[in-house]
């Protein structure tokens, strides 16, 4: 069975700083790989994905996360937090064949404060 | 042009009434997904239809009950409702069943059950 596991459910950063939020998964066969955000209120927004290709991973408002296979790591990054970053992040897996559904680890909420 | 829809926002209803949450999608999407957040803000699967077939059928109480009567709705029709009930239900759909496929969320429907 899958799993998801996300290491610190909250992280609080200054901004300015490197956010790293941390996903470890569990999977019989590599997975595809997906980090989610929830702004307050709202529903999910993909901010990139890990499927085939290339380990290293950018995504949108200059997010990136790595695929390692050695260490079943998918940990997040941004080189510099911004006060809008400020929300509800998700890591999900789904196996890699049709008609599966998003496994979600447990969100990390990352706090920025100025 | 909203792509991914739900009615209504809120809804807040006694225990044993019967309560439905609509979902519209206006991508032209194959696949359409029903997920529940917990207070704890955990997203887990509940159900799946592609081009109105159900999917998935995760082990949630009889009480659920999906209907898909096109491929760009899908309703969540909820019996005797229960306390534990309470939650945000989220609709989300993508382009197709494959697996590598981003989601696409709405908005999500807080329900609550007093």
């Amino acid at each position: 069975a899958q799993s998801v596991t996300q290491l610190g459910s909250h992280v609080s950063v200054s901004e300015g700083a490197l956010v790293l939020l941390r996903c470890n998964y569990s999977s019989s066969v590599p997975p595809y790989l997906f980090w989610y955000v929830q702004y307050p209120n709202q529903g999910l927004q993909l901010l990139l994905k890990y499927t085939t290709g290339a380990t290293l991973v950018k995504g949108i408002n200059g997010f990136e996360a790595e695929f390692k296979k050695s260490e079943t790591s998918f940990h997040l990054t941004k080189p510099s937090a911004h006060m809008s970053d400020a929300a509800e992040y998700f890591c999900a897996v789904n196996l890699p064949q049709a008609g599966t559904a998003l496994i979600f680890g447990k969100g990390t909420t990352l706090s920025v404060s100025s | 042009d909203t792509a991914v829809s739900q009615t209504p926002k809120y809804l807040v209803t006694q225990m044993g009434n019967d309560k439905s949450i609509k979902c519209e999608q206006n991508l032209g999407h194959d696949t359409m997904y029903w997920y529940k957040q917990d207070s704890k803000k955990f997203l887990k699967i509940m159900f799946s239809y592609n081009n109105k077939e159900l999917i998935i059928n995760e082990t949630v109480p009889n009480r659920f009950s999906p209907k898909s009567p096109d491929k760009a709705h899908l309703n969540l029709h909820i019996n005797s409702l229960e306390l534990g009930d309470s939650a945000v239900y989220f609709c989300a759909s993508s382009p197709n069943r494959e697996s590598y496929n981003e989601q696409f969320f709405g908005p999500g429907t807080r329900l609550t059950v007093l």
